[in-house]
């Protein structure tokens, strides 16, 4: 069994650069999450998906863009990375509408 | 503003101490509790607590939620230097689905 996969798991970007951070589940969940986690911040949730083609704000939302064209996929997209954008991030699902959130082995992106 | 927090920040002990991890909660639409380990990588998951006054047990961890004072705690007893880890709790409240909003978390340390 699979998971919750992300990619990549590691990435350097440079200021101003773009990327994609890529999140598939193969459990059949419906509701998706994106966290980043920063030193002492603890998790805080950048975007979340009820279900196909629904996306919603988090807590940290700015700077990120999200897309959830399936069930199994959602991925989080930097348009123009920052230096404040350095974090570990974490991808999450959950079976149907509550339950235990299941992650992703995460991603260390650093933007110079 | 939904809101976890979680005390001590950080906790260091010896092999055999009992430690209590609290949480507390402000939130609307309340539904559940959840508390994860988390050693080097993803958050692995230990409980999740709806229900007052109910204990849940795994081994030597045991957790309780009070809705009435919005609190949870986390027991460990006889600790082992292999429950060195950060301890999240989150709470999830429910909108078009449920949001999972964490807390800073809890660093413990168990000395050899």
């Amino acid at each position: 069994n699979a998971g919750v996969t992300q990619t990549p798991k590691f990435q350097v970007l440079k200021t101003g650069q773009s990327m994609t951070l890529q999140c598939a589940q193969d459990m059949n969940h419906n509701s998706m999450y994106w966290y980043r986690q920063d030193p002492g911040m603890g998790l805080r949730l950048i975007y979340y998906s009820a279900s196909e083609g629904t996306t919603d704000k988090g807590e940290v939302p700015n700077g990120y863009n999200v897309s959830r064209l399936n069930k199994r996929e959602f991925s989080l997209r930097l348009e123009s990375a920052a230096p404040s954008q350095t974090s570990v991030y974490f991808c999450a699902s959950i079976p149907g509408y509550t339950g235990e959130l299941f992650f992703g082995e995460g991603s260390r992106l650093t933007v110079l | 503003e939904d809101k976890v927090v979680q005390s001590p920040l950080s906790l260091v002990v010896h092999e055999g101490d009992t430690v209590t991890l609290n949480c507390s909660y402000e939130v609307t639409n309340f539904r559940s509790l959840l508390w994860y380990k988390q050693e080097k990588k993803a958050p692995t998951f230990l409980f999740m607590l709806t229900s007052s006054g109910i204990e849940k047990k795994s081994g030597r961890l045991s957790s309780i939620l009070d809705k009435k004072e919005l609190f949870s705690i986390l027991n460990i007893t006889a600790t082992q230097t292999g429950d060195s880890a950060v301890y999240l709790c989150a709470g999830s409240f429910v909108g078009r689905t449920y949001k999972y909003i964490f807390g800073t978390g809890t660093r413990l340390k168990v000395l050899a």
